[in-house]
Formats: C-alpha cells, structure tokens, sequence
C-alpha cells in the first residue's frame, strides 16, 4: 500500500489559517489524494479529495504539488470545531481501499 | 438517509465469549468497510466488501475474526472466541465503489472484552 507522512501534530491558534502537509513519496500516476479527518469521539469524515488540481470545498482547500509528491491541505480559519485529526492517503484509480496512517492531531488555541 | 447505523454502541463481554458487531450501510453504497481503532494502533482496515464480496481481507488478524456481507443493507464482524486483546472500537464505513468516491463512517461500536 502506498505511505504517506505526516508531522504528528500541528497548533494553531483560532481563526488563523492552518497548512497541514503530507508526503506522497510512494503515489503512483493514478492514485488519487484524499484527506479525512476524525474529530474526538467520532468516527473519520470526508474533507476533500483531489488528482492533481488544487481543489476547493466548504471545508478546506487542497494545494497539490506539480509532481504530486506533496500535498496541503488548508483550513482558512481554524475554529475550535477544527481540532481533530486529519489524515492523508492515495487511492488506486481502480479501487478504494482506504488506509489509514498516523495522520497530525490538530489542537486550536483559543 | 441515517447513515452508516452501527449496533451496538457499546459492548461488554467476558472473554472466550461470541461478539456480533453489525453494520447497516448507506443506501445505494456498494462499498462497505470494517475498521478497528486503538491507541496503540491506529486505524486499521481489517476487511472490505464490493458488491457484497470481499474484496481485501488481508487485515483480518487471525482466524477469530470474520466477517459477512449477505446481502447489500446488512454487514457483521464476528469474534469467536474473544480475547481481551480485542477491545478497541469498530468502526463500519460505506461508499460507492471508485477513487473519487467519499466514504461516510458510522459512530462506532465501543467493544471491551475483560
């Protein structure tokens, strides 16, 4: 399965914008990103997902590098809701099996 | 929709007991995943379903675990027999079948095992 690498944890403060990095040292041309995350308590949501254009959705954009061996995921202004933590992983075009690493634990400081 | 509906929400059991986890999916999603979540491990995939087959089973642990998919609205994971090693939470997710798809994850089922 294809690895990706992430900081431990990140802190914040709130309503300042957040980048959280991720390597895709491993992603083959195909392979899809995506990011999830998994707030206290609660089972990982969808946060956004991409191929190799930057995308935005409601809850955060995604920078993808040129030669897609890193991507960021950005929260524009983290609330305290924000702290969580948020995974990165590549999905074979063909399927969706969906691995989880370490991921960064966020913490928002008020 | 609900949801991805987990049952129970919580489950104690003594070991060397039977343990059924169950999982309703989203309606329509033909892809259904089962997880297990430690503080030791993280997140693992143990096994997932495509149209009702199993598709990758490799992260069963050993043969106590099994799982089932009958039919496309009902999954279960299954420990027989159970061992205090087993206590983590369970987690059932859904999606539809793809790369682009997003999965959408259940609440969970808090299983202890004394």
């Amino acid at each position: 399965d294809a690895k990706t690498t992430q900081p431990n944890s990140m802190e914040s403060n709130e309503e300042e914008p957040v980048h959280l990095p991720c390597n895709h040292s491993t992603i083959s041309g195909t392979d899809y990103i995506h990011w999830y995350r998994q707030l206290p308590s609660q089972g990982p949501e969808y946060v956004i997902h991409g191929l190799t254009s930057n995308v935005n959705n409601r809850m955060a954009s995604l920078a993808i590098a040129e030669d897609r061996k890193s991507s960021t995921l950005i929260l524009h202004r983290a609330t305290l809701r924000d702290a969580a933590v948020y995974y990165c992983m590549n999905l074979k075009a063909a399927g969706n099996k969906l691995t989880f690493g370490g991921g960064t634990r966020v913490l928002v400081k008020p | 929709d609900a949801g991805v509906i987990q049952s129970p929400r919580h489950e104690v059991t003594e070991m060397g007991q039977e343990v059924t986890l169950r999982c309703k999916p989203i309606s329509g999603h033909n892809s259904l995943f089962w997880y297990r979540q430690t503080m030791m491990r993280g997140l693992e995939l143990l096994i997932y379903f495509n149209n009702n087959v199993p598709i990758d089973d490799s992260g069963m642990p050993e043969d106590r675990f099994s799982a089932k998919m009958p039919n496309a609205s009902f999954s279960t994971l299954k420990i027989q027999p159970s061992e205090p090693r087993d206590s983590a939470v369970y987690f059932c997710a859904s999606s539809l079948w793809g790369a682009r798809a997003e999965a959408f994850f259940g609440q969970g089922t808090r299983l202890t095992v004394v």
